[in-house]
């Protein structure tokens, strides 16, 4: 049981340039999130999915689209990739939209140059 | 909205000794959950305690437990006989009960365990 594991750990992107960020969840979950994490400041919500087949806008969706590829996986792409995306990533995970407690992964580091 | 505030940007603390991290938040909702998080080094952000609100007993988990005051919102964690893994940032979160899926964090608390 792994949890919820991210690839890639660690990645550079030249401006403009595309990646798509992958995470999976081995619990069953039925909603996954997408976080960002910048210095100095708390983790903000990109996107989430609150199961399987739907996706919506959290605090900070521009620059990013996402896909609910099935019940375990979750992506995150950058279509042109900026600055200002440089920033830890997080992908969770929970039971329901409702569920009490979210399980992260170990996260993806990316530098945008 | 709600808004959640730890006041202590860096704390330090001898092994072995009891430190307790602070966070207030603000809300007008009377179901909800609050959790800390603790993000060592390596980056994964790891559920330490959970509590919630409809609660009257603070949470327990080993050596972490919280102190739970509803009425002033404030939600502190204290780590006794703290480790040298216990170093990490501290998050407190915040969640609004029901169907509503959204965390909300504070900005974090760097806590050093010394030897």
């Amino acid at each position: 049981n792994a949890g919820v594991t991210q690839t890639p750990k660690f990645q550079v992107l030249k401006t403009g340039q595309s990646m798509t960020l992958q995470c999976a969840q081995d619990m069953n979950h039925n909603s996954m999130y997408w976080y960002r994490q910048d210095p100095g400041m708390g983790l903000r919500l990109i996107y989430y999915s609150a199961s399987e087949g739907t996706t919506d806008k959290g605090e900070v969706p521009n620059g990013y689209n996402v896909s609910r590829l099935n019940k375990r996986e979750f992506s995150l792409r950058l279509e042109s990739a900026a600055p200002s995306q440089t920033s830890v990533y997080f992908c969770a995970s929970s039971e329901w939209l409702g569920g009490e407690t979210q399980y992260f992964g170990p996260g993806t580091r990316l530098l945008v140059l | 909205a709600q808004t959640v505030t730890q006041s202590q940007p860096e704390m330090s603390v001898q092994e072995a000794e009891t430190v307790t991290l602070s966070c207030t938040y603000d809300t007008s909702e009377n179901n909800y959950y609050l959790f800390w998080y603790k993000q060592p080094p390596s980056r994964q952000m790891i559920l330490v305690i959970r509590q919630e609100a409809y609660k009257q007993q603070n949470a327990t988990e080993n050596r972490f437990s919280v102190n739970f005051q509803k009425a002033a919102k404030s939600f502190s964690l204290k780590i006794s006989d703290s480790q040298l893994g216990d170093t990490a940032m501290y998050f407190c979160a915040f969640r609004s009960g029901g169907s509503n899926y959204k965390l909300t964090f504070g900005k974090g608390t760097l806590l050093t365990v010394n030897p």
